[in-house]
């Protein structure tokens, strides 16, 4: 079964406009990291946020904020004043803190964004 | 600061060639892992290391060997190419096993099999 869901294959935002980006996730651990990662066209994988799932305020670096809503299982990457450098695939990722067979990051298939000048 | 780097960029291989990728992190870091991506797919994990000599199978292992000699090395080997082997290939490296701990990645290596 999929953990990672990503909904939105493509995204299109007029620049300096917010956009949100969803990601909804399925676990049993209570125990668990949330990420998001950003790849441009150029290919490398660029961390950008992280949420734990016992934190209690929802992460903000910069321009990114997470819309964590833990009953939910949605964790939401939210981007303001939407920059045409922010055209990328972005990828939603779990670590869960039990390991079972092997420990892995679980990454969802991503959302494309463009930004539109 | 380099992180994690690997080569080559790009490489095409004939089927039943063997080629290895090779990566290497300068940040110290125990865990190591190699990722291939697919288009719509996200990451799948090939392999994983938590520490010089120690290494294991993740999601998609098959096809695929790898080696942990050192701290900062951790190359990936692929025996006989196919060309279901035709993917984006990132290693990654992480301080802890912890949940709040990211992957950081090297650029990639796009591999093409025909």
């Amino acid at each position: 079964a999929q953990k990672i869901t990503q909904t939105q294959p493509g995204m299109f935002v007029q620049e300096k406009e917010a956009v949100t980006l969803d990601c909804t996730y399925d676990t049993s651990d209570p125990s668990y990291g949330l990420f998001w990662y950003k790849q441009p066209s150029s290919g490398e994988m660029i961390f950008l946020i992280y949420q734990g799932s016992y934190d209690q305020q929802n992460a903000t670096e910069g321009r990114y904020s997470l819309n964590f809503q833990k009953a939910r299982k949605s964790a939401n990457l939210v981007i303001s004043a939407s920059q045409l450098g922010d055209s990328a695939m972005y990828f939603c990722a779990m670590r869960e803190g039990m390991k079972t067979s092997y420990d892995k990051v679980i990454f969802g298939p991503g959302t494309s964004l463009s930004v539109i000048p | 600061n380099a992180g994690v780097t690997q080569t080559p960029k790009f490489r095409i291989l004939k089927i039943g060639q063997s080629m290895t990728l090779q990566c290497t992190q300068d940040m110290n870091h125990n865990y190591m892992y190699w990722y291939r991506q697919d288009p719509g797919m996200g990451l799948k994990l090939i392999y994983y290391s938590v520490g010089a000599g120690i290494t294991d199978k993740g999601e998609v292992p098959n096809g695929y060997n790898v080696s942990r000699s050192t701290t900062e090395d951790f190359p990936l080997r692929l025996e006989l190419a196919a060309p279901s082997q035709t993917s984006v290939y990132f290693c990654a490296s992480s301080y802890s096993l912890g949940v709040n701990s990211p992957l950081h990645f090297g650029n990639g290596t796009r591999l093409t099999v025909t």
